[in-house]
């Protein structure tokens, strides 16, 4: 099946910096998804990006399908941007794979 | 998008008796719904799909005799942890939408085994 690697695993920052997470997948998919699980487990998608770039205020993403990796921009941190950031892609109709995540940490 | 909820959002239980975690779509009828469950530190892993009317789909690995689904709504399905053991202590999330490029999670239930 399909493979998904994020990465860094861990990242600490101070309030106000910026990050780029990364998401490498192992083959060619339609669809991917970013998600940003909060501290009490609950998941919300921030971005289905399949190719191209998209924001949404102080987030962006972009997909270079032809190169099989997603980066995730989030500029201006906030300490309630804490948690922990998934990709995945679909296997399948339904399936999705998810990556192992990155864990941020923003201090203030 | 769909709200989903989960109940109980966290459960305790002695070693060997079973546990029912429901996953309820409020607002969308779900013919097919996901349950993953998440150990600490650790990504979310597909446990089977639960089809309403039929029998569920289990991932590889996955016991169907220990971890009983049940889906008789378009807005009810259930997870049944039977016969609970400490390594069943996990973070069971459900799913719904509408293919896998439009998924809706639910809350999750954490489930501690003694």
């Amino acid at each position: 099946g399909i493979q998904v690697e994020q990465s860094p695993p861990d990242l600490i920052l101070q309030e106000g910096a910026n990050s780029t997470l990364r998401c490498n997948f192992s083959d060619s998919v339609n669809n991917l998804q970013w998600f940003h699980q909060n501290p009490w487990g609950q998941l919300i998608n921030l971005f289905y990006i399949p190719s191209g770039t998209k924001q949404n205020g102080r987030l962006s993403a972009t997909t270079v399908a032809t190169e099989r990796y997603s980066l995730l921009y989030i500029s201006s941190s906030q300490t309630t941007d804490s948690g922990v950031y998934f990709c995945a892609v679909p296997q399948g109709a339904q399936k999705l794979v998810f990556g192992q995540g990155t864990r941020l940490t923003i201090n203030p | 998008g769909a709200v989903v909820s989960q109940h109980p959002s966290w459960v305790i239980c002695k070693s060997g008796t079973s546990v029912k975690i429901e996953c309820r779509s409020l607002d969308f009828q779900a013919t097919t719904m996901f349950w993953y469950r998440q150990f600490p530190k650790q990504s979310l892993m597909l446990m089977a799909t639960s089809n309403e009317g039929s029998k569920a789909t289990y991932e590889q690995g996955v016991e169907k005799d220990k971890f009983l689904i049940n889906h008789a709504s378009l807005t009810l399905s259930t997870l049944t942890v039977t016969s609970a053991h400490p390594e069943d202590s996990s973070f069971y999330i459900c799913s719904t939408g509408r293919g896998a490029n439009t998924q809706y999670f639910g809350p999750g239930t954490r489930l501690t085994v003694l």
